[in-house]
């Protein structure tokens, strides 16, 4: 059983459209963190959410994490090419773990 | 900037070949990573370490081993490389501490032939 599912796992948009994908778990989570992979590099942590019902933004970005602290969402307002990549979730059991991820691909 | 390094990103052998993959962080971080990523198996741990000579196995250790002599680098090696451990092989380093912050290499693609 996957710990951490995410959907979509793809998901292909055009510029400038709204979208949201999500991270799912039915265990409880101190944290979570969400990371970004561009084609070609490692994942980059993007925010880490501690707090129930806890809202970050990073620029057009919103993370949401749940008021259980079972699972995350990831809103994305206005897409960009440049947001184009995989987006992983990753939760700290006894270590690290990571969903499969949303293969992202915004369309110019 | 901070940086992990991996040495190569791309890497051709040969089934049999002994295969060496090195990282090397500049944070002082006290642990070090090494992930797999498969398409559709996303990233999975094969060994990780909190300390200088220490090392632990994550979830696909078999076919794998590592050393770390020195803070800073931590090394993957596959003992006789097979077709199966075709992949990219991503490392990762991290403070220590209940807030793991992984910063990622940029990847090594190890095609075994």
């Amino acid at each position: 059983t996957q710990l951490l599912e995410q959907s979509p796992q793809f998901l292909s948009i055009q510029e400038g459209e709204n979208l949201t994908v999500y991270c799912n778990s039915s265990s409880v989570f101190s944290s979570l963190q969400w990371y970004r992979q561009e084609p070609g590099e490692g994942p980059v942590l993007l925010v880490t959410v501690v707090t129930g019902g806890e809202v970050k933004k990073l620029k057009r970005l919103t993370f949401q994490f749940g008021d259980a602290r079972k699972d995350s969402s990831l809103h994305i307002t206005a897409a960009q090419p440049g947001d184009t990549g995989l987006y992983l979730c990753a939760v700290l059991d006894d270590k690290i773990i990571f969903g499969k991820g949303t293969r992202l691909h915004i369309l110019p | 900037d901070v940086k992990v390094t991996q040495s190569s990103r791309y890497l051709v052998k040969r089934t049999g070949e002994k295969v060496f993959l090195e990282c090397v962080q500049d944070m002082d971080h006290e642990n070090m990573f090494w992930y797999r990523q498969d398409p559709g198996l996303g990233l999975r741990l094969i060994y990780f370490s909190y300390d200088v000579k220490m090392k632990e196995k994550g979830d696909i250790p078999e076919g794998y081993s590592v050393s770390r002599e020195k803070k800073e680098r931590f090394s993957l090696i596959l003992e006789s490389a097979s077709t199966n451990q075709t992949s990219m092989y991503l490392c990762a380093s991290s403070a220590a501490g209940p807030d793991e912050k992984l910063f990622f290499g940029s990847g090594t693609q190890l095609s075994v032939l």
